[in-house]
This record gives C-alpha cells, structure tokens and sequence, in this order.
C-alpha cells in the first residue's frame, strides 16, 4: 500500500539557517504530493502540494520538487524565521484517494 | 468562524463510556474524514465519507463508528471507549475530484 516516510525530528535550527525536511514515499502510479504545517493547539494547514513529476510547489518561501525518479519531495527553505515553528507533514494522495501521512517532523527555530 | 468546527475541543471520559465527536462543516464539500494523531505516528484514517450514503473504513476502524448526518455534519462515536483510544482526533473535508484537505481545530480525548 501507500506509505510516507519522513525524516525524524525534532529538528533545531537557528534564525536564518537553511532548512531541509527529507520525504520519501512508495505508491503505485501518479500520487500527488503535499506538505502540511501543524501549528501549536491547531489543526493542519495545506503549505504547498505537487500533482505531477518535476512539479515544484512553493508557498512562504517553502519549496518542494516532486521527483518521481527518486520518490523524494523534500521540503526546503533558505532562511528559517522563529514564527516556522511548527510539526511539518509529508502527504500523499493516491489511488484510494485517500491522504497518506508520514509521522511529522518537529521544527523548532531559535532566535 | 472557523470552516470546519469540531466539538468538544476538549474531553475526558471513564474506560467504557460512549462518547460522540462533533464535526460541522461551512465549506459545503462531499467529502469527509476523521483522523487520530498520536505522537510519533501521525495521522491515521478512521473513517471517510465522499458523500452523505458513503461510509468507508480507513486504516485503524476497530472501536469507532461514524454517522454522516447531512452534507455538512459527520460524527465519530466511541461506543466503549478505552485508554489507548486517548489522542487527538482531527476531521476534515475535501472537495469532490480532489484530496487537498481542510482540517478542524481537533478535538483532544482522554480516557482515563
């Protein structure tokens, strides 16, 4: 079946640090792809999504490229601000239609 | 007001309590889910609804039951509610034709 596999946390970085979150996943035919952002005491958030190969979603400077060769959609950010704290979640969409979640990635950026 | 409205926010309940959680949505979209957030796991799929005579079982449905009441409502109950059952319970809604999901504030479940 479908599966997200997502780097583990938590993951501390400094204000203006680069920030990488790897995401791999397995599924059969042409999943679309999406990260979610949980803040504290909220419900998820859509951030960015890719619906075929070699799309890259973006959204609050957040980037990610679907590589269909690699099963890969890692998120990026080139400059970590305090407010990006938060649980990030990789996510797919697949033939069952159904979203499947990797187990989330804690951010935490330090002044 | 929030698009998609879960009651309580908030709950603790005895082991073998039947328990019900609310969820209402403005958003006027089919369909309908209720996840289960545990630290370290994610999300996991209870039960989905794409439209209000659809029910589905999603990955982890032993111990829950739903009712789609109208379009807008779908409820998550609990018939004897146990303490491995105490997580944070999350619904949401997607348009027809599309999976990109619109979440709930959460509701978080003691069983004590």
């Amino acid at each position: 079946g479908d599966s997200v596999t997502q780097m583990e946390g938590p993951v501390t970085l400094s204000e203006e640090a680069f920030l990488t979150i790897n995401c791999t996943y397995t599924a059969t035919g042409y999943p679309s792809l999406f990260w979610y952002v949980q803040y504290p005491g909220e419900g998820l958030q859509l951030l960015l999504k890719a619906t075929k190969a070699d799309d890259k979603g973006s959204n609050k400077g957040f980037e990610a490229t679907y590589r269909k060769e690699t099963t890969s959609f890692h998120l990026e950010k080139g400059s970590v601000q305090v407010s990006d704290s938060a649980v990030y979640f990789c996510a797919l969409s697949g033939s069952a239609r159904q979203l499947t979640f990797g187990s989330g990635t804690q951010l935490t950026v330090l002044p | 007001d929030a698009d998609v409205t879960q009651t309580p926010r908030n709950r603790i309940t005895k082991t073998g309590k039947r328990i019900m959680l609310e969820c209402s949505q403005t958003k006027g979209h089919d369909r309908m889910y209720w996840y289960r957030q545990d630290p370290g796991l994610g999300l996991r799929l209870i039960y989905y609804s794409f439209d209000v005579k659809d029910i589905n079982k999603g990955e982890i449905s032993d111990g829950y039951s739903v009712s789609r009441q109208a379009q807008a409502k779908f409820s998550l109950s609990l018939e004897s509610a146990i303490p491995n059952q105490t997580a944070l319970y999350f619904c949401a809604t997607s348009p027809s034709g599309t999976t990109e999901a619109f979440f709930g504030q959460g509701t978080r479940l003691t069983v004590v």
